[in-house]
């Protein structure tokens, strides 16, 4: 079965400092990860994926995410945060095997504050 | 590039009723999914249609039905509303074929009292 784990509930980053939120998945074959985010009240909107190639991939704003098929983890980083990162964010996983029709899971979400 | 639109954006029902919830995909998208999201929880698949098949379904009862028009639209049914059905619901698209992401709607919110 799929499943995602974001084990941490709140990260909290002052501005210009590094940011690192945490996802680890569970998943048959080789996983296909995602970020989205989510702003207060809004839908969820994509940052980045993996779905094969370079373990390290770059998406919107800055983020980027690193694969580690050994540990099963996909954290999403940034160099240096900014006041307008924070919301919430979520990790989610298919399995890749069959077409591009399939199910998201998704994780709990993982708020992100960061302080002027 | 119109992105996933959703209808309405807010909607209050009693128990026992029933609702529909509409969606039209980002332009050029074929395939539908919906998902259920709890307060403080992250979305829930609860279907999934392409070429006006449900394709995939999660772990829902048969009160949450759906369709899919030739057009690529999509309605979410709900009948006999319960309070536990209070949610964000929302749509994502993507095209078969295409780059495997989904992307959301801005969902609606549904609250049942």
């Amino acid at each position: 079965a799929q499943s995602v784990a974001q084990p941490e509930d709140q990260v909290n980053v002052a501005e210009g400092n590094p940011l690192t939120v945490k996802c680890t998945y569970s998943v048959s074959g080789n996983p296909y990860l995602f970020w989205y985010v989510q702003y207060p009240n809004r839908g969820l909107q994509f940052l980045l994926k993996y779905i094969t190639g370079d373990n390290l991939v770059k998406g919107s704003y800055g983020f980027e995410a690193e694969f580690n098929k050994s540990q099963t983890s996909f954290h999403l980083k940034k160099p240096s945060a900014l006041v307008s990162d924070s919301a919430l964010y979520f990790c989610a996983v298919r399995d890749g095997r069959g077409s591009t029709l399939g199910r998201l899971y998704f994780g709990r979400g993982t708020q992100l504050t960061v302080w002027p | 590039d119109a992105g996933v639109t959703q209808s309405p954006t807010h909607l209050i029902k009693t128990r026992g009723q029933q609702v529909t919830l509409r969606c039209s995909p980002k332009s050029g998208h074929d395939t539908v999914s919906w998902y259920q999201q709890a307060l403080g929880q992250g979305p829930q698949f609860i279907f999934q249609y392409y070429e006006e098949e449900e394709r995939q379904r999660g772990n829902f009862p048969d009160r949450f039905s759906g369709h899919q028009f030739p057009n690529y639209s999509s309605e979410l049914n709900v009948n006999a509303l319960l309070l536990g059905d209070s949610a964000l619901y929302l749509c994502a698209s993507s095209l078969v074929g295409g780059r495997y992401e989904q992307y959301f709607g801005p969902g609606t919110r549904l609250t049942v009292t």
